[in-house]
């Protein structure tokens, strides 16, 4: 079975500056998704940004921008310019191309504190 | 158009006691998914269905039932309620297929068993 780890529990940046959200995973798999979702305090799950396991591209949304490096199975989140806004839980998530029902499998979030 | 939703919205059980939470979808989606989030925790997969009459156990099924029998509405069961199904749970559905299937979530329930 997959796993997805999010080691910081929480993280903190100033309002226009830069943060960094880590995401490993473990997969015996070749052909798989990468999300990042962000969770505002409504509790909506939002999707920020995906990256396809087979473009070695990474992914770029606006201010939001993912380090994909398959061989480490990393996949960090980069936030520039940060806004008050930007202040919720993220969780990164995978899936299986291969798997039937396109399930995903979460991590246990960061959160994002903005500070202005 | 209305995406996913869910009914209620908060609710407070007893232990013991059961309730159905509801889920419906207008996309037209074949997917759909049950999740249940614990504080301070990731998203875990309690049952899923790829279609109508077609449903699957994911990562934590015990004490959960679903069933499938429109495209449009996938309800939950939860039977004797216990302290332990304290959470907020997500609806989710998405298109079949390997590409672009972003899963589109209704705004959860949050359950208190008491």
């Amino acid at each position: 079975a997959q796993t997805v780890t999010q080691s910081q529990p929480e993280m903190s940046v100033q309002e226009a500056e830069t943060v960094t959200l880590s995401c490993t995973y473990d997969t015996s798999e070749s052909d798989y998704y990468l999300f990042w979702y962000k969770q505002p305090p409504s509790r909506q799950m939002i999707l920020v940004i995906r990256q396809e396991a087979y473009k070695q591209q990474n992914a770029t949304e606006n201010r939001f921008s993912v380090n994909f490096q398959k061989a480490a199975k990393s996949f960090s989140l980069k936030i520039s310019d940060s806004q008050l806004g930007d202040a919720a839980m993220y969780f990164c998530a995978y899936r299986s191309a291969r798997a039937a029902g396109n399930k995903l499998t979460f991590g246990g979030g960061t959160r994002v504190l903005v500070k202005p | 158009n209305a995406g996913v939703t869910q009914t209620p919205k908060f609710r407070i059980l007893k232990i013991g006691q059961s309730m159905t939470l509801q889920c419906a979808q207008d996309m037209n989606h074949n997917y759909m998914y049950w999740y249940r989030q614990d504080p301070g925790m990731g998203l875990k997969l309690i049952y899923y269905s790829v279609g109508a009459g077609i449903t699957d156990k994911g990562e934590v099924p015990n004490g959960y039932n679903v069933s499938r029998s429109t495209t449009e509405d996938f309800p939950l069961r939860l039977e004797l309620a216990a302290p332990s199904q304290t959470s907020v749970y997500f609806c989710a559905s998405s298109y079949s297929g390997r590409k672009n299937t972003e899963a589109f979530f209704g705004q959860g329930t949050r359950l208190t068993v008491v």
